[in-house]
């Protein structure tokens, strides 16, 4: 069994601070990692994917991956109460992908 | 670009019926579909692989004679839940990938998702 492990939360964090998810896999063969915010009710939409191990941003968001550890984790900062919802993250091993069973992230005003 | 879409959006029917699911690629062609389901407060767990014109490729534990999965064309793909029951209420949701090359999952685009509630 591929696992994806992920703290279910709920992480609770004030608008315009830095909220940290991590997550956790046991395939050492997993190639590409993946990060996906999904509101209630509504499907997964993507907000970055990370390949190799280090830090890559964009806007708000900072993947961090290491595989020697089996870790990878995602960064938002300035969070607002938009962000509030279920962060999914998953990994590919070169075909479909396994997901994770999602942290639930609330940015309180 | 790379939108897909799902139809439709929510059914509820009543136990031993079939039901039918759409999922369309609206505008690009998706070699490959995907099909996962949903319980509340769990992951997306992928039930099968579909390819244009060839039989799907399901996950172990999928009955694939409960789940029949057809992908006739390049932009539609559809999941038909057979004799269905209370068990198989969940959220269906589609992905479609886009091209063949990169990573499978950086080319892959969701649709929204089927609410399917089963009486």
């Amino acid at each position: 069994q591929k696992e994806v492990e992920q703290n279910s939360g709920p992480l609770s964090v004030p608008e315009g601070a830095i909220a940290s998810l991590n997550c956790t896999y046991s395939d050492r063969g997993s190639q590409s990692f993946f990060w996906y915010r999904q509101y209630s009710g509504k499907s997964p939409e993507l907000i970055m994917f990370i390949y190799s191990n280090g830090d890559k941003e964009d806007g708000r968001f900072t993947a961090q991956l290491n595989k020697a550890s089996q870790y990878v984790s995602l960064l938002i900062r300035d969070s607002q109460p938009s962000d509030s919802a279920t962060y999914l993250c998953a990994l590919s091993s070169g075909y479909a992908l396994n997901f994770g069973k999602g942290t639930s992230l609330l940015v309180t005003p | 670009g790379a939108v897909v879409s799902q139809h439709p959006s929510r059914v509820i029917c009543k136990s031993g019926t079939s039901v039918k699911i759409e999922c369309r690629s609206l505008d690009f062609q998706a070699t490959t579909m995907f099909w996962y389901r949903q319980f509340p407060k769990q992951s997306l767990m992928l039930m099968a692989t579909s390819n244009e014109g060839s039989k799907a490729t399901y996950e172990q534990g999928v009955e694939k004679d409960k789940f029949l999965i057809n992908h006739a064309s390049l932009t539609l793909s559809t999941l038909t839940v057979t004799s269905a029951h209370p068990e198989d209420s969940s959220f269906y949701i589609c992905s479609a990938r886009a091209v063949m090359t990169g990573d499978w999952g950086e080319n892959q685009y969701f649709g929204p998702g089927t609410r399917l509630t089963v009486l």
